[in-house]
């Protein structure tokens, strides 16, 4: 099974609505990373979360980590086309320094 | 400040071939990672490099698969021979330190079909 769940797997929204994507787990995680893929290519860095609770926001996308630091939510506002890819989440559990990945969620924007 | 650069962008061989990957970090960076992605899964960690020191490499299948940094800068992953479940998006990744809590920054990835 996998260690970190993303859900949904695939999501398709019209443009100019929100969404939320979740990565959680049954462990603590110790730095949580969401990153962007466009299909087949690198990872582009969004953001990292290391405290229970915290928030951050880049442009329209939001990230948040729980307070108890098992799981994860990235908002976007307002979807565009640009947005469109795969988004993971990848996180530090307990004291192995291995990055562990969830599987992704594609979205697609329907114009 | 340049990216993390990869080549070739894509390479398709058959079965039983040979072929190398090559990588170069973010300049300063010491820590530089080696994935395997097949499609529709998360990224594998297959080798993790600290300077020129290997730090994990417990998931690399080294029967076929070997990779080396050399002078602790760029690096170079090899398959030989390739088999068919191969195929994949192969990422390179450095992060500054390779600390929990250091991000890892990632170059666009080659992608490899074995026929």
């Amino acid at each position: 099974s996998q260690e970190l769940e993303q859900s949904p797997q695939s999501l398709i929204v019209q443009e100019g609505k929100n969404l939320t994507i979740n990565c959680t787990s049954s462990k603590t995680l110790y730095g949580l990373y969401w990153y962007k893929q466009k299909y087949g290519e690198g990872l582009i860095f969004l953001m990292m979360l290391q405290k229970g609770g915290e928030e951050k926001s880049h442009e329209k996308i939001t990230a948040k980590l729980d307070e108890k630091k098992q799981q994860s939510s990235l908002h976007i506002t307002a979807s565009q086309p640009s947005h469109a890819g795969i988004y993971l989440c990848g996180a530090y559990m307990d004291s192995n320094y291995q990055l562990i990945w969830g599987a992704g969620t594609k979205l697609i924007i329907k114009p | 400040e340049a990216g993390v650069a990869q080549s070739p962008r894509y390479k398709i061989i058959e079965k039983r071939q040979s072929v190398a990957f090559w990588c170069n970090p973010i300049s300063g960076h010491a820590t530089l990672y080696w994935y395997q992605q097949i499609l529709g899964q998360g990224p594998k960690l297959l080798i993790q490099f600290q300077n020129n020191g290997v730090v994990d490499d417990s998931q690399l299948p080294k029967d076929r698969f070997s990779a080396e940094r050399l002078k602790g800068v760029d690096s170079t992953l090899k398959i030989q021979p390739a088999k068919l479940e191969d195929s994949a998006v192969y990422l390179c990744a450095s992060s500054r330190t390779g600390a929990p809590g250091d991000t890892q920054y990632f170059g666009p990835g080659t992608r490899l079909t074995v026929l």
